[in-house]
């Protein structure tokens, strides 16, 4: 059974602070995974990592992913109060590459960034 | 358009009635999936279909219908659903091969069973 496990689970942090965010995972036929960012509603897409060691950025954020280690990481730095989110690793996977394929979600870890 | 629209964003039904939830997406995406979210929880995988065939069931039970009409629209039929079921409902969509972008999900229906 796919299995994706995220750390710390809940995080409070100042405005202007740096976190890291964990995602390990256990799955058969990987392969990619993905950040996501939920507030109130549907998950926004962040990122999607297939290649070990190759960091991907978009503003303040990035991820990396290590694919013998089984895990990554997502950084956001300088953060703001609107960084405040639920933030999801799901890991893919799949039988056939035709047959479209399942994300397993980690639990999350809860953002609070306080003014 | 890059968007997955979901339709109702809440429905309230009781446990005898019959009820469907709509997606629909017109980024030329070949898999669409359902997920149940419940609160505090990460979504669950309920179906896959792959180029309008379903691919993945994830033993749900059969009170939950899912059907894909055509390459745009998934539908979600409910009939005699249980107070558990209550969740949020979210469909997402993604190309088959090369998902470069991964999956784009809609707003979700919040499903509350009476």
């Amino acid at each position: 059974e796919d299995k994706v496990v995220q750390s710390p689970l809940s995080l409070v942090v100042h405005e202007g602070d740096t976190v890291t965010l964990n995602c390990s995972y256990e799955v058969t036929n990987f392969r990619s995974l993905l950040w996501y960012k939920q507030e109130k509603k549907a998950p926004t897409f962040l990122f999607m990592l297939t290649s070990s060691g190759i960091e991907k950025k978009s503003g303040r954020l990035s991820s990396i992913l290590d694919k013998k280690e089984l895990f990554s990481i997502l950084n956001i730095t300088a953060t703001q109060t609107g960084d405040s989110a639920i933030y999801l690793c799901a890991v893919e996977g799949g039988v056939r590459k035709t047959s479209g394929s399942r994300l397993t979600f980690g639990e999350g870890t809860q953002l609070t960034v306080n003014p | 358009d890059t968007e997955v629209t979901q339709t109702p964003k809440h429905l309230v039904m009781g446990m005898t009635n019959k009820k469907s939830l709509k997606c629909e997406q017109h980024m030329g995406h070949r898999a669409m999936y359902w997920y149940k979210q419940k609160a505090k929880k990460p979504p669950e995988l309920m179906f896959v279909y792959s180029y309008e065939k379903l691919s993945i069931n994830e033993s749900v039970p059969s009170r939950f219908s899912p059907e894909c009409p055509n390459s745009s629209l998934l539908n979600l039929h409910l009939h005699a659903l249980q107070p558990e079921d209550s969740a949020l409902y979210l469909c997402a969509s993604s190309q088959v091969l090369g998902r470069r972008y991964g999956y784009t999900f809609g707003s979700g229906t919040r499903l509350t069973v009476v």
